[in-house]
């Protein structure tokens, strides 16, 4: 039981360039969804998913789309990268929407925009 | 929507005194409040929660009460020891309407003098 993996651990991208953040969990968890950690602001919530094929938008979702086609699996893209998306992101999951269930965190990816 | 504060953004203490973190939400409505803890290069992970129908819950050295009237809810360290030095979050959310959509504060950064 491996949890919440993510991959890369850390990526370089230059302005412009495209990318995806992989994330899969083994928890058969209906509930995923993505975070980026930035100094002093905590943990903001771009996109997240109740279960496959069903995506919706958290606090920061411009510039990153989702999708979800497999319960396990929550990739997060990145279109055309911007230094402002310099950050380290989070995938999330929990076992049930709308029940109180903690959400379990993967190690990270740290990236970097220049 | 929701907005939570936490107080203070970075703490330290001597080993073996107590901590004290404080955090306030917004929305009265919130009745989910988990308390997160990361460590240096890892992902955020569950230490504790309480919902709204209790006003305090302990688990061996971690304590946290809520006050709904105030909209205030704190996480007390007691006997504090090196392996606490952590950065902690508060959240909360409304399970009823949000499902998962956990809303984090910026954190505060513990450090435990030996």
């Amino acid at each position: 039981n491996a949890g919440v993996t993510q991959t890369p651990k850390f990526q370089v991208l230059k302005t412009g360039q495209s990318m995806t953040l992989q994330c899969a969990q083994d928890m058969n968890h209906e509930y995923m969804s993505w975070y980026r950690q930035d100094p002093g602001m905590g943990l903001r919530l771009i996109h997240y998913s109740v279960g496959a094929g069903i995506t919706d938008q958290g606090e920061v979702p411009n510039g990153y789309n989702v999708s979800r086609s497999t319960t396990e699996d929550f990739p997060l893209r990145l279109l055309s990268a911007a230094p402002s998306q310099t950050s380290v992101y989070f995938c999330a999951s929990s076992y049930s929407p709308g029940k109180n269930s903690p959400l379990h965190f993967g190690n990270g990816t740290r990236l970097t925009v220049t | 929507g929701e907005n939570v504060e936490q107080h203070p953004s970075t703490l330290s203490v001597q080993e073996g005194d107590s901590a004290v973190i404080k955090c306030t939400y917004s929305d009265s409505a919130s009745n989910y409040f988990p308390w997160y803890k990361q460590e240096l290069g890892k992902g955020p992970q569950l230490i504790i929660d309480i919902r709204s129908n209790v006003g305090e819950k302990k688990d061996q050295r971690i304590a946290v009460t809520l006050n709904k009237t105030a909209k205030h809810f704190s996480l007390h360290i007691t006997e504090t020891q090196p392996e606490d030095s952590a950065v902690y979050f508060c959240a909360a959310s409304n399970m009823k309407t949000s499902y998962d959509k956990v809303i984090f504060g910026p954190g505060t950064s513990l450090s435990v003098i030996p």
